[in-house]
């Protein structure tokens, strides 16, 4: 099946440890991005790639690092500097592609992995 | 710099009626719009996109509008019912391809 992968579902960590999420995509997407949810906070954007080897700030980039070393993984490092790293994360994909005369730039989600440092 | 905020946060309606949620953005310069629903837990399941060039989009019981020059955007519900009741997200791209979320409408619909 075609889509996005988020690993592990649920993931524990003690304070102080380096932790990477997992997202990989096999929709030949271009773009892709990294969201931090917190309760009441809606989805904060933390970095994102438009293509390989290239990557942005988000908003709230603090305490994080991303690599885009192949066009279909784009995992998220959640460093000891993240100072409330307990969080729920989302990792999105999209793509331009040209459909019935417009351009489709649909974003798509994975089901998320939740973060619980302890 | 980009805003997005979603009016009401929390909505409860009797099923069978028809109900309209809102988001407003504050800078007009977008590439497109797209409202998702996310179920507790869950990730995020793309319901309708707007290009920037369009008014509307449809699908079954949704229609969403979008009125770009006043930074406005609806999400139109037709006949809810209690399967609906989720939280709704509205998100606007950029035309430096960040994607900016509202904080969402919590919609639960009363059986």
């Amino acid at each position: 099946d075609g889509g996005i992968t988020q690993s592990p579902k649920y993931l524990f960590r003690k304070e102080g440890q380096n932790v990477t999420l997992s997202c990989e995509q096999n929709l030949n997407h271009d773009a892709m991005y990294w969201y931090r949810q917190d309760p009441g906070q809606g989805l904060r954007l933390i970095y994102y790639s438009q293509i390989v080897n290239d990557f942005q700030k988000g908003d709230i980039a603090e305490g994080y690092s991303v690599s885009r070393e192949k066009k279909e993984s784009f995992p998220l490092t959640v460093t000891s500097a993240q100072k409330n790293p307990t969080a729920f994360y989302l990792c999105a994909s999209s793509i331009d592609i040209v459909s019935g005369g417009h351009m489709n730039t649909e974003a798509f989600f994975g089901q998320g992995t939740r973060l619980t440092v302890v | 710099k980009q805003e997005v905020t979603q009016i009401p946060a929390a909505l409860s309606v009797p099923e069978g009626e028809n109900l309209v949620l809102n988001c407003s953005f504050t800078d007009s310069a977008i590439y497109n719009l797209q409202w998702f629903r996310q179920d507790p837990g869950k990730g995020l399941t793309s319901l309708l996109l707007i290009q920037s060039s369009q008014r509307e989009q449809t699908s079954g019981r949704l229609n969403a509008s979008l009125d770009k020059s006043s930074g406005r955007s609806t999400l139109y519900i037709a006949a809810s019912q209690p399967g609906d009741s989720a939280t709704y997200l509205c998100a606007v791209r950029k035309r430096d391809d960040k994607i900016i979320f509202g904080k969402g409408t919590r919609l639960h619909i009363l059986p």
